[in-house]
């Protein structure tokens, strides 16, 4: 059964860079993407971005300038770095595999397993 | 962008109903749109697939169906494990998959 673990700083201050990575266990990074997505409090879920195993990455446009996902095969494990936090960028911060496969002849993607979470507060 | 949008927002039900959650696209998205399960204090658990296909492991009582915009999560017989909040999101748009805003489920 794969299994996402993920750690990191959960306090920030104005201006710094969020960092946070995702240990992948009971799977290698072989075959899938891996993503970030985040929820801030009391809301809904946000796309971040995603790599593949050979560093292919996609982005949310919003976010593209200050996020940036890396791998590291031999670790099993991949990051995150968002620069220049502000308070909106307070949330919880879930890591997840990527599936993509095809369905009925096309190919489709769904996330699924989540990691546990990561509360980022950026706050003076 | 393409915008997902789900109703209800909440929705109050018994254990033993059926209940319909609706997700709405704001342009043709085929088959593209997956179904997920939140818990409080947990991550989001996937339900359903390319609009109907159910996810390994979760009951038969969840089905999804839909093409095109519209879009709907069936609990043909709501169980109190099911009390959460669900959300669609679409796969057609890379590199920004949007999730819907949320239904909460409530007893």
């Amino acid at each position: 059964q794969v299994r996402l673990q993920q750690w990191g700083a959960g306090l920030l201050k104005p201006s710094e860079t969020l960092s946070l990575t995702c240990g992948v266990h009971g799977a290698t990074l072989n075959s899938h993407y891996w993503t970030w997505i985040r929820q801030a409090p009391g809301q809904g879920l946000e796309w971040i971005g995603d790599i593949d195993d050979t560093g292919n990455t996609h982005y949310n446009p919003a976010l593209r300038s200050r996020a940036s996902v890396s791998v590291d095969t031999s670790a099993n494990q991949f990051s995150l770095r968002l620069t220049s936090v502000s308070a909106a960028d307070t949330a919880v911060y879930f890591c997840a595999r990527s599936t993509y496969s095809f369905v009925g002849g096309s190919p489709h993607n769904w996330v699924d397993p989540w990691g546990q979470g990561i509360l980022v507060t950026v706050s003076a | 962008d393409i915008q997902m949008t789900q109703s209800p927002s909440s929705l109050s039900a018994f254990v033993g109903d059926r209940v319909t959650i609706t997700c709405r696209a704001t342009q043709n998205i085929y088959n593209y749109v997956n179904w997920y399960q939140q818990k409080p204090g947990q991550a989001p658990k996937l339900l359903v697939y390319a609009a109907s296909n159910l996810q390994s492991g979760v009951p038969s009582r969840f089905s999804g169906s839909g093409s095109g915009t519209d879009f709907t999560l069936t609990i043909s017989s709501l169980q109190r494990e099911d009390f959460a909040t669900y959300y669609c999101q679409q796969s057609y748009s890379t590199p920004l998959y949007t999730f819907g805003q949320g239904t909460k489920l409530e007893i």
